[in-house]
Order: C-alpha cells, then sequence, then structure tokens
C-alpha cells in the first residue's frame, strides 16, 4: 500500500541552528502534505499545509518564519525548523492524501514521525 | 471541521471488548466518521471509517445511529498490542487530507 516517510526518525541539535526533516510519498504523488506537531502525551496539533508548487499555508499561531516549508516536487515536502530553541523539541509527523485512491480515511498515510531534541 | 469528544481514557484487561463513543453533534452532510490508532513515537493509522450504521472490518467495528451524532468504535476481545491512543475524526468527502485531532482516548490493556 501507499506509504508516507519521514527522514530522520530523530535528530539532535544544538540551540540556533537550523535542522530539516523531510516527508515522502513512496508510491504516490501528493500536491497537498501535512505538517503536525506533537509533545508528549498530547495529539497531534495541524501546523501548516504544504502546497507543491506554492506557499504554504500555516495555521493559526505558527511562524512561519521559523518553521519553513518547501514542497518542491509532488514526493517530496521538508520543514525546516530555523533557530530552533528547546522549546522545539517535539515530535513532528507529515501526513499526505493518496487522491487516486478509494475511500477518504483510508487514503491519508502519515510518516513514521520525526523526534526533534534541542540542546 | 466539525469538533469531536471522546473519553480520556479507558482501561481494559485482554480478551475484553473496549467500546469507545466519540460525539460529533456539529457533523456535516459530507462528513465521514474515521479512526485513526497511534503507538508511542509512530504516526497515526487508519482504524476504520463510516458514514452511517455498521461497519465492520478484520480489526474493529463501527456503529453509527441515525442521527450521526455520536459513534462508537469496537474493539473485540483487545491485546496488550491493542494499548494505544484512539483519535476519532470527521473527515469530509472532499478533504485533501487536513485533519483536525481531538484529544483521542488513551486505552490501556493489561493482562
Amino acid at each position: 500500500g501507499a506509504v508516507v516517510s519521514q527522514h530522520p526518525s530523530w535528530v539532535i541539535c544544538k540551540s540556533g541552528t537550523s535542522v530539516k526533516i523531510e516527508c515522502r510519498s513512496l508510491d504516490f504523488q501528493a500536491t497537498t502534505m501535512f505538517w503536525y506537531r506533537q509533545f508528549p502525551k498530547q495529539s497531534l496539533m495541524l501546523m501548516a499545509t504544504s502546497n507543491e508548487g506554492s506557499k504554504a499555508t500555516y495555521e493559526q499561531g505558527v511562524e512561519k518564519d521559523k518553521f519553513l516549508i518547501n514542497h518542491a516536487s509532488l514526493t517530496l515536502s521538508t520543514l525546516t525548523v530555523t533557530s530552533a530553541h528547546p522549546e522545539d523539541s517535539s515530535f513532528y509527523i507529515c501526513s499526505a492524501r493518496d487522491q487516486k485512491g478509494t475511500g477518504i480515511g483510508n487514503t491519508i498515510y502519515f510518516g513514521e514521525g520525526s523526534w526533534l531534541t534541542v540542546v | 471541521l466539525a469538533k469531536t469528544t471522546q473519553p480520556i481514557s479507558m482501561d481494559s484487561y485482554e480478551g475484553q471488548e473496549v467500546n469507545i463513543t466519540c460525539s460529533h453533534n456539529n457533523i456535516a452532510t459530507n462528513d465521514y466518521i474515521t479512526w485513526y490508532q497511534q503507538f508511542p513515537s509512530q504516526g497515526p493509522r487508519f482504524i476504520i471509517q463510516g458514514y452511517k450504521t455498521k461497519v465492520t472490518n478484520e480489526v474493529a467495528s463501527l456503529f453509527i445511529p441515525a442521527d450521526r451524532k455520536s459513534s462508537t468504535l469496537s474493539l473485540p476481545r483487545v491485546s496488550l498490542s491493542d494499548t494505544a491512543v484512539y483519535y476519532c475524526l470527521v473527515v469530509p468527502s472532499d478533504s485533501w487530507g487536513k485533519l483536525q485531532f481531538g484529544a483521542g482516548t488513551q486505552v490501556v490493556v493489561t493482562p
């Protein structure tokens, strides 16, 4: 079945540096992908919608200059956390819908998630 | 997107049936009720989806009353590996995949 893959699975970076997380749809094309963050013991919070070939759409309260999203191809979206600080430490998850699939919820696929720890 | 409400947590023993009820009073005509499962440090995984009445697959059953303002996910004969967070969402039929997650229900299965 369709798969969404994230890389890296976990990353540790120093405060003030930037880190990039990749999200790939492995066997389907996705003009739209989504980025979520999840703090321990909390639910997923939608951060932004990544649009292929155009600017991302950010949810209210999410700093677009801090969380840079690039969707350069139909199978790849990247999230760059710029000038990372310890409070950015979280679990980041991406998702994409296989528009050619049958059904709705069963055609939305999530990546494995990426743990970011800022020290 | 319609808001959902579900219990924060549920405990069960192995072999029992677990039923999680979700309220979605503002569900729209074109919304589907969708349930996801999430294990720690993993992305959510689709479990089941329905529009009305009853849906059953190899993992669970979903019961939806006629007014569609609530739904119940039924996990038959749970095992320890069913310990996870279960999220109830309503998803428009024309969705591009944008989802708004509620708090979810932490199900803990013990021996």
